[in-house]
């Protein structure tokens, strides 16, 4: 049963303009949420995260908005450039889960 | 040497073979968990170790077995394995019961260990 689900394995957007990736999850108790992103050959590192009590984080250019009554959750980046491309995971936890739940990945491929 | 750091980084075994991965972090956590990434499915956790006490396991097939001696260093011994186990296999590391991820960066991966099994 798979709580966190990114339903585009892929998406491909142009350098400039804004890439959006989304997930959904289906656990109510979830309450703290990150994304990942992961080079080819590379573990995954940690881009933004958000907690329920937010509806949007901003870093840069990168944004995460929170949907908690849709249990939906996206990430945008604008603009976009090359050096983006890679796999974007989302992952959502609760408290004292301790561990993490994650989504299938979404691959951007940022064209120059 | 700072992070997460995973040996080896590829590896091909035979079913009938014995190996083992090895996952060291030099961050101070004191939690460490298994991986595994499989193509177009999501990271699937296999191992928990708090405190140096396994705390969850995942109903993971016993062909594959954890331990960790101390707070820094993980295994993951591996016997008698399947094709279906070629996958690429992450070790993690976070500061446990404090949520992981609460202020900074969550969860620190290695680079992980890409398996074969033929």
């Amino acid at each position: 049963d798979q709580q966190v689900k990114q339903n585009s394995p892929s998406l491909s957007v142009q350098e400039g303009r804004i890439s959006i990736l989304n997930c959904d999850y289906t656990n109510s108790m979830f309450d703290y949420f990150l994304w990942y992103k992961k080079y080819p050959a590379e573990g995954p590192t940690f881009l933004i995260s958000i907690s329920s009590i937010k509806d949007k984080n901003e870093d840069g250019r990168f944004t995460v908005f929170l949907n908690k009554s849709a249990k939906h959750l996206s990430l945008h980046i604008v603009p976009s450039q090359p050096g983006d491309s890679a796999v974007y995971f989302c992952a959502a936890s609760a408290e004292d889960f301790n561990k993490f739940y994650f989504g299938s990945g979404t691959k951007l491929n940022v064209k120059p | 040497e700072t992070g997460v750091t995973q040996t080896p980084r590829h590896l091909v075994m035979g079913m009938t073979n014995k190996k083992s991965l090895k996952c060291e972090q030099h961050l101070g956590h004191n939690a460490m968990y298994w991986y595994k990434q499989s193509a177009k499915k999501p990271l699937e956790l296999m191992f928990v170790y708090s405190l140096e006490e396994r705390v969850e396991n995942n109903s993971v097939p016993s062909r594959f077995s954890p331990e960790c001696p101390n707070s820094s260093h993980l295994f993951l011994h591996l016997h008698t394995l399947q094709p279906e186990d070629s996958a690429l296999y992450l070790c993690a590391s976070s500061q446990a019961y404090k949520r992981p991820g609460q202020g900074i960066y969550g969860y620190t991966f290695g680079s992980g260990t890409r398996l074969t099994v033929v």
